[in-house]
């Protein structure tokens, strides 16, 4: 079982729709959370990362850290179609910063 | 800003064949990452290194072996390709120790026929 679960399913949404995004996690230590955003045939890019509880904000995109339920969320407001790729929560494993990966949401903003 | 470089974009190999993945970190960043991803998969660790040293190492077959260079560069080296070794391969880079982000390059294809 990954420690980091992530619902695979796509997502179809309509422009200007707000996009909400969660994945759990199972070991209550964990401090740090990143979202990725990766287009096809691209390499995962930083979108948000947060540290510990609570809200995070940048722009259209807000990260959320629910530790009490060991939740991690991310919203999209103004969807836009250029937000369309997959979306990937991840938080580091090991004493080493290597990531570990969520399944990823494939979202497709339609115009 | 500068991002992480990899080289090739795409590779065709043959089974049983050699490959060399090639990745240049950010300026000033010491420490790279490997990941394996395939067809709808999220990324998979490899391996990693820190100022030229390996600082972990994850799900990477025997079969692959990996080093940084006095530059930084990485290069992953992938012997007797099989089918299954096809996926895109991400290098991805960190630095200022601690707890940082890690970012990624646009990866090679491999393809193994």
């Amino acid at each position: 079982q990954k420690e980091v679960e992530q619902d695979p399913g796509p997502l179809s949404v309509p422009e200007g729709a707000i996009v909400s995004l969660n994945c759990t996690y199972s070991n209550s230590a964990f401090q740090y959370f990143m979202w990725y955003r990766q287009y096809s045939r691209k390499g995962p890019e930083l979108l948000m990362y947060t540290y510990s509880s609570g809200n995070k904000e940048d722009g259209r995109f807000t990260a959320q850290v629910d530790k009490s339920s060991k939740y991690i969320s991310l919203f999209i407001r103004d969807s836009q179609p250029s937000d369309s790729a997959t979306y990937l929560c991840a938080h580091p494993e090991g004493g080493n910063n290597r990531l570990a990966f969520g399944k990823g949401n494939q979202v497709v903003v339609i115009p | 800003a500068a991002g992480v470089i990899q080289s090739p974009r795409h590779l065709i190999k043959e089974k049983r064949e050699t490959a060399t993945l090639k990745c240049y970190p950010i300026p000033r960043h010491d420490t790279v990452y490997w990941y394996q991803q395939g067809p709808g998969q999220d990324p998979q660790f490899l391996i990693s290194f820190y100022e030229k040293m390996q600082s972990d190492k994850g799900s990477i077959p025997d079969r692959f072996s990996a080093q940084q260079f006095s530059d930084y560069h990485s290069e992953l080296n992938m012997s007797s390709l099989e089918l299954g070794d096809s996926a895109l391969y991400f290098c991805a880079s960190s630095g200022g120790g601690g707890i940082e982000p890690l970012h990624f390059g646009n990866g090679t294809r491999l393809t193994v026929t």
